[in-house]
């Protein structure tokens, strides 16, 4: 079963707009991650961030996670076309001895020039 | 380019048939770990390899089994097909099981 709840799970924007994706999960985690899909492809690593990190910057993306609420949110800023794509949060449990990750269901994003 | 790739992109079979899937890793990636992502869901894990020997299961039945080889390549083998096999599946490899991983493109597995 999925652990993480995507929210929401499709937003559809102009190109120059910001984007925001929130992310919420169950149990105590090491770390959360954020993956980007393009249709019909594998999942791209964009970021993670420790569960002892509370914000986390790469390039146009700013990642924040509140470990007391169990939610992360994933800001891209700026958006291009290319953006365009299917974005998955990723928790990896305190309870397992490897790198199991649970995937939320995604949010949908359509950047529009 | 993420330096895994999967093979086959597509494949069709019928319920009752067993399959094959197959994986190559980056060099020196001794992680591999295998995801099943039905049509507008995140993927969900099967299981993780780490330099040959599974290390970690998640809750799919023994019909669904792996064998990781010395040369960064690997197998997920699929026995007694049935409908809700249907899916994506995905490797993904890494050096050490707690990095983060890169995944290939998957193999689009539909069953009749």
């Amino acid at each position: 079963s999925q652990q993480g709840e995507e929210d929401p799970q499709a937003l559809s924007i102009q190109e120059g707009e910001n984007a925001t994706m929130n992310c919420s999960y169950k149990t105590s985690i090491n770390n959360l991650q954020w993956y980007r899909q393009n249709s019909g492809r594998g999942l791209v690593h964009l970021i993670l961030i420790r569960s002892n990190e509370r914000e986390k910057h790469s390039g146009r993306l700013r990642v924040t996670l509140d470990t007391s609420k169990k939610s992360s949110s994933l800001l891209i800023t700026a958006s291009r076309a290319a953006d365009t794509a299917s974005y998955f949060c990723a928790t990896d449990g305190l309870d397992t001895g490897f790198q199991k990750l649970v995937f939320g269901t995604g949010t949908r994003l359509l950047v529009s020039p | 380019e993420t330096g895994v790739t999967q093979s086959p992109t597509h494949l069709i079979k019928t319920r009752g048939q067993q399959v094959t899937l197959r994986c190559s890793s980056q060099s020196g990636h001794n992680t591999v770990s295998w995801y099943q992502q039905a049509l507008g869901q995140g993927p969900q894990f099967i299981f993780q390899y780490y330099r040959e020997e599974e290390n970690g299961r998640g809750n799919f039945p023994p019909r669904f089994s792996g064998l990781q080889f010395p040369n960064y390549s690997s197998e997920l083998n699929v026995n007694a097909l049935e409908l809700d096999d249907s899916a994506l599946y995905l490797c993904a490899s890494s050096f050490l099981p707690n990095q983060p991983q890169h995944f290939g493109d998957g193999t689009r597995l539909s069953i009749l």
